[in-house]
């Protein structure tokens, strides 16, 4: 399988506690990007690296928020201190020219 | 205030009928985008447009660059086409990140 693949699928997490999802591009791809869907909504972006470089973080991403891309291959995104509000469906893409390719997503239920 | 708008919210069609999925955007783009995404999330790229039309089996994607508006049209419609279709735009300056509409809710009954 040469397509974007993230795990887990599905995480459920007692708020309070500190969650990371990883993301693995399609290997020749150098952007990566991680978007936000809560139901009923369309994704929002979320940040984006070219290469292990993280080029822009959007302002929905709070300080509990960090993401990483070490050696510019598979990147992981980390949600410390775990919210309700943060229930969502985290979607990563990886892209080497305009056409974005996604991944299955990894569903974040906070009880 | 979402700067990509899509309409309808919901539509129900019966099986054959042609289906059109409308979109308009604020400024101008680089690319538009037509995603495909089923219950259980995962998203499928069915068209990237900057211009023109393209056609992919019973798929026709259009843009009107000047009026800033896509359509995604399904012919002869079937209950597999049952799923949320979201338009994404790639503004001239964003570095390839997407903006999404809300989507749209097709739901074909046979």
């Amino acid at each position: 399988d040469t397509g974007v693949s993230q795990d887990p699928r599905h995480k459920i997490t007692k708020r309070g506690q500190n969650v990371t999802f990883r993301c693995d591009p399609i290997s020749e791809h150098n952007r990566l990007y991680w978007y936000r869907q809560t139901l009923g909504q369309g994704p929002e972006f979320l940040t984006y690296f070219q290469n292990e470089a993280q080029l822009e973080k959007s302002r929905l991403l709070s300080d509990r928020f960090s993401a990483e891309r070490p050696k510019g291959s598979f990147s992981t995104l980390e949600i410390q201190r775990t919210e309700q509000g943060d229930s969502a469906m985290y979607l990563c893409a990886s892209s080497l020219g305009l056409e974005q390719y996604f991944g299955p997503g990894t569903r974040l239920t906070v009880t | 205030k979402n700067e990509v708008e899509q309409s309808p919210q919901n539509l129900t069609a019966q099986e054959g009928e042609f289906i059109t999925i409308n979109c308009s955007y604020s400024v101008g783009i680089s690319a538009l985008h037509w995603l495909q995404q089923h219950p259980g999330g995962g998203i499928v790229s069915l068209f990237m447009l900057s211009s023109g039309k393209k056609k992919h089996g019973r798929l026709i994607a259009t843009i009107n660059i000047q009026e800033k508006h896509s359509s995604l049209h399904i012919t002869a419609s079937h209950p597999r086409d049952s799923a949320v279709y979201i338009c994404a735009v790639m503004w001239g300056t964003s570095y390839g990140k997407l903006t999404f509409g809300q989507g749209t809710i097709l739901t074909v009954h046979p």
